[in-house]
């Protein structure tokens, strides 16, 4: 049972467009959710986050919001640059525990010069 | 800071044999988390640790994995009779205090069992 999923494995950008990367959690019981970027061969790493309080969070071309009542949130990137390009894992904490994140399947994002 | 550190990078072994891995977290971390990620899926938590003890074991983790983290510093990570389902990535982790939903990654070890 996958509790965090990303249902589009890929996305495709022009450099300067906005790129918006999608998850949908089943768990109520999720406290936290954030996003990690990965590039090939290297671990994931900490992009931006948001507390199951807030709709919204803000850091520099990185915005994500959370649709509690839908399950839903979303990462936006604006303006996309080629330096983008990575895998994006949305995570969430909680569900009975504080400490371990589950993620989801991932989404490479490819945004074109 | 020098990040997270893990130990070997590539790891090919043969199916039976054992293998054990390495991971310095960031200094004054004290939490410690060990990942598992196969190829196309989202890295699955295998266990965590608290300063020295371990907290908590994912049913992933089967009696043949074993990880310790002595003196709350380093962790290894042993796998005994490697099975071929065993060829993921084992991804290390360690959060400050105060910060626990931020985790730091190491790159990785990838392990391949022939």
């Amino acid at each position: 049972d996958q509790q965090v999923k990303q249902n589009s494995p890929s996305l495709s950008v022009q450099e300067g467009r906005i790129s918006i990367l999608n998850c949908d959690y089943t768990n109520s019981m999720f406290d936290y959710f954030l996003w990690y970027k990965k590039y090939p061969a290297e671990g994931p790493t900490f992009l931006i986050s948001i507390s199951s309080i807030k709709d919204k969070n803000e850091d520099g071309r990185f915005t994500v919001f959370l649709n509690k009542s839908a399950k839903h949130l979303s990462l936006h990137i604006v303006p996309s640059q080629p330096g983008d390009s990575a895998v994006y894992f949305c995570a969430a904490r909680g569900g009975g525990s504080n400490y371990k994140l589950t993620f989801g399947k991932g989404t490479l994002l490819t945004v074109n010069p | 800071d020098t990040g997270v550190s893990q130990d070997p990078r590539h790891k090919i072994t043969k199916r039976g044999q054992n293998v054990t891995f390495r991971c310095d977290p960031i200094s004054e971390h004290n939490r410690l988390y060990w990942y598992r990620q196969t190829l196309g899926q989202g890295p699955e938590f295998l266990t965590y640790f608290q300063n020295e003890a371990q907290l908590e074991k994912s049913r992933l983790l089967s009696d043949r994995f074993s990880a310790e983290r002595p003196k709350g510093s380093f962790s290894t990570l042993e796998i005994q009779r490697t099975e071929q389902g065993d060829s993921a990535m084992y991804l290390c982790a360690s959060s400050p205090p105060g910060q626990r939903e931020k985790l730091f990654f190491g790159s990785g070890t990838q392990l391949s069992v022939l």
